[in-house]
């Protein structure tokens, strides 16, 4: 159990730009969350998938955030036409099991900044 | 709709000195309910979780939290605060759905 990994850490890009961050999961955790949390605030909900479905999508994604999670094992987020409102820190977090009070373990976040 | 409010931003406290951070919950049913530690540009770490039963739930680290339906809320605490504990600590709560729903935080800072 390597824990839930995400990379790139740290992200420095021009407005305008776009980005992606990916996440791989604890092993065999069929769930997957992506938050995002600025300086201040607690992680707010993006979006989550099962499985390689996404079921539930924040109305904090707008259209220029997609995520994706092909096979089911590691999810990318891409955010397009970034904006210096963008920056923050990007959180994924996996979980198991079929509770919805499941323990989600969170990776150490991609932190984004948008000059 | 759920939320959780953390009333203090940040708390200083004595080493030694006992701690409570406080958490108040909205939602209409017994919710899940957890507490979560970050230290400075880290993920987040469970620290202890209540799903039902017992009001009083054990946690690592030496923390506890205890669960008050009439009064909405699921206050951590801690006998004796070390410097190590200086952090950001986030309450949430979880409903039928999957989606945990996080506080603003409380960030505690030890002194000497």
């Amino acid at each position: 159990d390597t824990g839930v990994s995400q990379d790139p850490r740290h992200k420095i890009t021009k407005r305008g730009q776009n980005v992606t961050f990916r996440c791989d999961p604890i092993s065999e955790h069929n769930r997957l969350y992506w938050y995002r949390q600025t300086l201040g605030q607690g992680p707010e909900f993006l979006t989550y998938f099962q499985n390689e479905a996404q079921l539930e999508k924040s109305r904090l994604l707008s259209d220029r955030f997609s995520a994706e999670r092909p096979k089911g094992s590691f999810s990318t987020l891409e955010i397009q036409r970034t904006e210096q409102g963008d920056s923050a820190m990007y959180l994924c977090a996996s979980s198991s099991g079929m509770a919805p009070g499941n323990t989600i373990y969170f990776g150490e976040g991609s932190w984004l900044t948008v000059v | 709709a759920q939320s959780v409010t953390q009333p203090d931003i940040h708390i200083t406290v004595s080493e030694g000195a006992s701690l409570e951070l406080r958490c108040n919950y909205s939602y209409g049913a017994t919710p899940y309910l957890f507490w979560y530690v970050q230290s400075p540009g880290q993920g987040l770490q469970l620290l202890l979780k209540y799903f039902s039963g017992d009001t009083l739930v054990q946690g690592i680290k030496g923390f506890e939290a205890e669960f008050k339906r009439s009064q909405s809320s699921f206050n951590l605490r801690k006998p004796s605060v070390h410097w190590s504990d200086a952090a950001e600590y986030f309450c949430a709560v979880a409903s039928g759905g999957f989606k945990t729903i996080f506080g603003a935080g409380t960030r505690l800072f030890v002194k000497a």
